[in-house]
């Protein structure tokens, strides 16, 4: 099956600074890669995400790059803000249509400081 | 905006014990799916359903786990003897993906916190 792994555990920036959260997956038939942000003791939610078809996404501060030769697809957040704070989980899938089943890394908690 | 919806927010159970989770998925989706999510750690796909039947489903959804569409809005997960190690957060989600691929995106409900005494 996929195996999705995650780095860093702990991301901690200065307000203003860019953080960056890289993943690298198994399966090369994964084909749809969604990033999700979770704050504390709420649900997850989907900030962005990226088809194999595509090389780099980006909206607003948020962007995803995906590099399928290598399995690695990474997000990058701009100009953080304390809100940005939480845990942020990359995904990968394959398949298209409703039957596709995300595994998720292990998640990064970044803590941006004021 | 709608939402997925799931109740109640946190249940308590004796080990043994039934459990039924509730979630009332987006009402034009059409997939339907429950995680969950040790404290602490990632989450972890269960099972996905498609009309009216399980589509996948992982090693964890064993035979203790079920699901159900009783009515068209809720969607439902029973554990039927619950064990300490099913003390978890339980996230529903839908999907509208039969309207294409851009349409895929899971949308995830508030989730249940389930604790087993």
């Amino acid at each position: 099956g996929e195996n999705v792994e995650q780095h860093p555990s702990t991301l901690s920036v200065q307000e203003g600074d860019s953080a960056v959260i890289k993943c690298t997956y198994s399966d090369s038939a994964s084909n749809y890669f969604p990033w999700y942000k979770q704050e504390l003791g709420k649900r997850p939610q989907l900030i962005i995400d990226i088809r194999s078809n595509v090389g780099e996404k980006k909206d607003q501060r948020i962007a995803v790059t995906l590099n399928k030769t290598a399995k690695h697809f990474s997000l990058h957040i701009t100009e953080t803000q304390p809100e940005d704070s939480a845990v942020y989980f990359c995904a990968a899938s394959k398949g298209s249509g409703g039957s596709y089943i995300p595994t998720f890394g292990r998640g990064t908690s970044l803590i941006v400081h004021p | 905006e709608p939402e997925v919806t799931q109740t109640p927010s946190h249940q308590v159970t004796q080990m043994g014990q039934e459990v039924i989770l509730r979630c009332v998925p987006i009402s034009n989706h059409l997939y339907f799916y429950w995680y969950r999510q040790i404290l602490g750690q990632k989450v972890e796909f269960l099972v996905s359903f498609y009309n009216n039947e399980i589509s996948e489903k992982s090693e964890i959804f064993d035979d203790q786990f079920s699901v159900e569409r009783p009515d068209g809005s809720n969607f439902t997960l029973k554990i039927r003897s619950t064990k300490l190690e099913d003390s978890a957060m339980y996230f529903c989600a839908s999907s509208n993906a039969v309207a294409g691929p851009s349409t895929d995106t899971q949308y995830f409900g508030p989730g249940t916190r389930l604790t087993v005494l």
